[in-house]
């Protein structure tokens, strides 16, 4: 059963890095047929792609974003990470990871999201 | 890169039909067939209804359809049940390896 679950601090204080870690069970993050995604949702807001990557690497970001994330991977231990640096109340949001296929690029499964406040 | 946008909110009654549209551009819904659907009940994971444009992945019932007409996206959810009642997403893939999303719609069966 695919099941992804996201992990990390629910507070993170202005101008500092929020750092999260989005573990995949059921199969394997080395498959080439996904790519890894993080995807946030502001309070009331819509929904924000915000990145992705693949197991053989190849990362690709929000240009919004772009200059302050970095997504990175870890097959060894079936799980991919976010860091958003230099975060302000407006980074606060329900953040979710997500699978999304590599062929036809829909995102299949997802985790149920982890609340991230940033606050002093 | 701007969101698509998406009534705020749609009602119907138990049996009736309703329809989501998702508005984008000709840099993303009008020029790509890969445009998802999903259904997110707050607290939950997302759930996807509907993927490149008309495709429902399996389990999920055919009284969910998509469709699109230039820069306009559709979905449609008709027999309406109870259980429907939920926060519909939109998104699309938009270019040089990024996707944007709609701005949601709260579905109310009345």
């Amino acid at each position: 059963q695919v099941q992804l679950q996201e992990s990390g601090p629910g507070l993170v204080e202005p101008s500092q890095t929020l750092f999260l870690t989005c573990y995949y069970s059921g199969g394997s993050i080395s498959s080439g047929s996904y790519f890894w995604s993080w995807i946030r949702q502001p309070a009331g807001e819509g929904l924000e792609w915000i990145g992705r990557i693949h197991a053989s690497g190849r990362p690709a970001y929000n240009p919004s974003l772009k200059s302050r994330v970095i997504i990175s991977i870890e097959t060894s231990k079936n799980q991919f990470s976010l860091r958003l640096t230099s975060v302000t109340a407006a980074d606060t949001a329900m953040y979710f990871c997500a699978r999304q296929d590599a062929t036809e690029d829909h995102f299949d499964f997802w985790g149920q999201g982890t609340l991230v406040t940033v606050s002093s | 890169q701007s969101a698509l946008t998406q009534p705020r909110s749609v009602s119907g009654s138990p049996g009736q039909s309703v329809t989501i549209s998702c508005t984008g551009s000709s840099s993303d819904v009008g020029f790509y067939d890969y445009v998802s659907w999903y259904q997110h009940h707050p607290g939950k994971a997302p759930k996807l209804i509907i993927y490149s444009v008309t495709k429902r992945p399996s389990g999920v019932p055919d009284r969910f359809s998509g469709s699109k007409s230039g820069n306009t996206a559709s979905l449609t959810i008709s027999g309406l049940l109870p259980g429907d009642e939920s926060d519909y997403y939109c998104c699309s893939y938009a270019g040089s390896y990024t996707w944007v999303f709609g701005g949601g719609t709260k579905l109310t069966v009345l």
